[in-house]
């Protein structure tokens, strides 16, 4: 039962570059999300998707691109990082919207330096 | 847009004592959901409350779901060292869910 796979787990940038986080699901769902976990934030919504080929925003899109080409996979792009961005990145998705329970994945964490 | 609140945001008890938690959401629900977050984990799904003043319960915990469906409440009865973590609250209307800030617990033996 691989479930939501979040790769990688750990990652230090340097500002300004970029990189992707990737995330894959094999339980068919059709949602979709990333969080970004900061002490004392909670968890706060990303970006997120109904279903293949549909991406919206959530509460702290700036700065992060997804695309979501297939139902399994919803990678996260980082720009330009920046050091407000490091932060503890969750995948999460659910069988249909918001009527269901969300399975996280176990979490990618991210340094800018 | 949508904000979801919880209270407290930190919460120390002795092993035994009571604890509660509070959820209040900006907007009307469709559900709310609680998920507890161990340190270092993951969060972790607990319950879904649908219905306008739904009760639910699991062994020691018990969740309340607001007659306006805009709040809601986890209560753990005796606590025991392996309640010790992060609860969250997450609040869905439409196609997004909105999780709260948490509230960490801490159970002194």
């Amino acid at each position: 039962n691989a479930g939501v796979t979040q790769t990688p787990k750990f990652q230090v940038l340097k500002t300004g570059q970029s990189m992707t986080l990737q995330c894959a699901q094999d339980m068919n769902h059709e949602y979709m999300s990333w969080y970004r976990q900061d002490p004392g934030m909670g968890l706060r919504l990303i970006h997120y998707s109904v279903g293949a080929g549909i991406t919206d925003q959530g509460e702290v899109p700036n700065g992060y691109n997804v695309s979501r080409s297939t139902t399994e996979d919803f990678p996260l792009r980082l720009l330009s990082a920046a050091p407000s961005q490091t932060s503890v990145y969750f995948c999460a998705s659910a069988p249909v919207h918001s009527g269901n329970t969300i399975y996280f994945g176990e979490g990618s964490w991210l340094t800018v330096v | 847009g949508q904000q979801v609140m919880q209270i407290p945001q930190y919460q120390h008890v002795q092993e035994g004592e009571d604890f509660t938690t509070y959820c209040n959401s900006s907007t009307t629900l469709s559900n709310i959901q609680w998920y507890k977050q161990r340190p270092g984990g993951h969060p972790v799904f607990l319950i879904q409350l649908v219905k306008s003043g739904e009760v639910k319960k699991q062994k020691r915990l018990t969740f309340q779901f607001g007659e306006a469906k805009k709040n809601s409440s986890l209560h753990i009865t005796a606590t025991q060292t392996t309640d010790v973590g992060t609860y969250f609250c997450a609040g869905a209307s439409y196609d997004k869910v909105i999780f709260g800030p948490g509230t960490s617990l801490s159970v002194i033996p």
